[in-house]
């Protein structure tokens, strides 16, 4: 099983900040079947970003994926104020799919 | 427009079975896997697996910690997805969301709560 880690814990920053968002898997992932998802409080998870860099429908170009192999980013080009959230990545590329502990951008 | 609706949830005891519905409508339900996922109060995402469509043999894949005890079933028919949970632990006290599909995840149900307390 493919363990997922991501850092920071806890990225505390203002509007218009740039948000560097880390994960990193224990293995190689295949074919860099990645997602990220945003959750905010008393929602379901947001899909947006997958296979690493593919921007979901209707995800703002301001969001952004990169990485291969074991290493993968999510960038957050400007902050709004509607970003401030958790962030999960999660792996689909080798049984069991394993999501990362979650990032919580706050400000 | 895809919508997603799981129901089922509550209040249950410690040792119970519990069945959650995914009531499925905007889309051809046959042709999709369908994932579940859990999460626990204030904890994060847990992947408890999928059920493949029936034309990949309507076969199931779990995560560890749920093998076992946790069943996915599907009715076509009525395009309605099933969780079965035996032998409840506390620790099964979680959110669980449906989610059409099986990898790249975009069209979540809002979640039942299920919470396993004597």
């Amino acid at each position: 099983e493919i363990l997922l880690t991501q850092s920071p814990g806890t990225l505390s920053l203002s509007p218009g900040d740039r948000a560097t968002l880390s994960c990193r898997a224990s293995q190689t992932v295949p074919t860099n079947y990645l997602a990220w998802y945003q959750q905010k409080p008393g929602q379901a998870p947001r899909l947006l970003i997958f296979y690493a860099s593919s921007r979901a429908t209707g995800i703002p170009d301001r969001f952004s994926g990169s990485g291969s192999g074991t290493d993968f980013t999510l960038t957050i080009s400007r902050l709004e104020p509607e970003d401030f959230a958790v962030y999960y990545c999660q792996q689909y590329g080798s049984l069991s799919f394993t999501f990362g502990p979650g990032t919580k951008v706050d400000i | 427009e895809v919508q997603l609706l799981e129901s089922g949830g509550g209040l249950v005891q410690p040792g119970r079975s519990l069945t959650l519905s995914c009531t499925t409508s905007g889309f051809t339900f046959g042709d999709f896997a369908m994932t579940w996922v859990r999460q626990a109060p204030g904890k994060g995402l847990e992947w408890i697996g999928f059920i493949r469509s029936n034309s990949y043999a309507g076969t199931s894949e779990y995560a560890t910690s749920v093998r076992g005890r946790f069943t996915f079933s599907r009715d076509d028919s009525k395009s309605i997805a099933y969780l079965r949970i035996n032998s409840l632990k506390i620790e099964d006290t979680a959110v669980y969301y449906c989610i059409r599909g099986r990898s790249s995840l975009f069209h979540w149900g809002q979640g039942t709560l299920v919470i396993v307390s004597s």
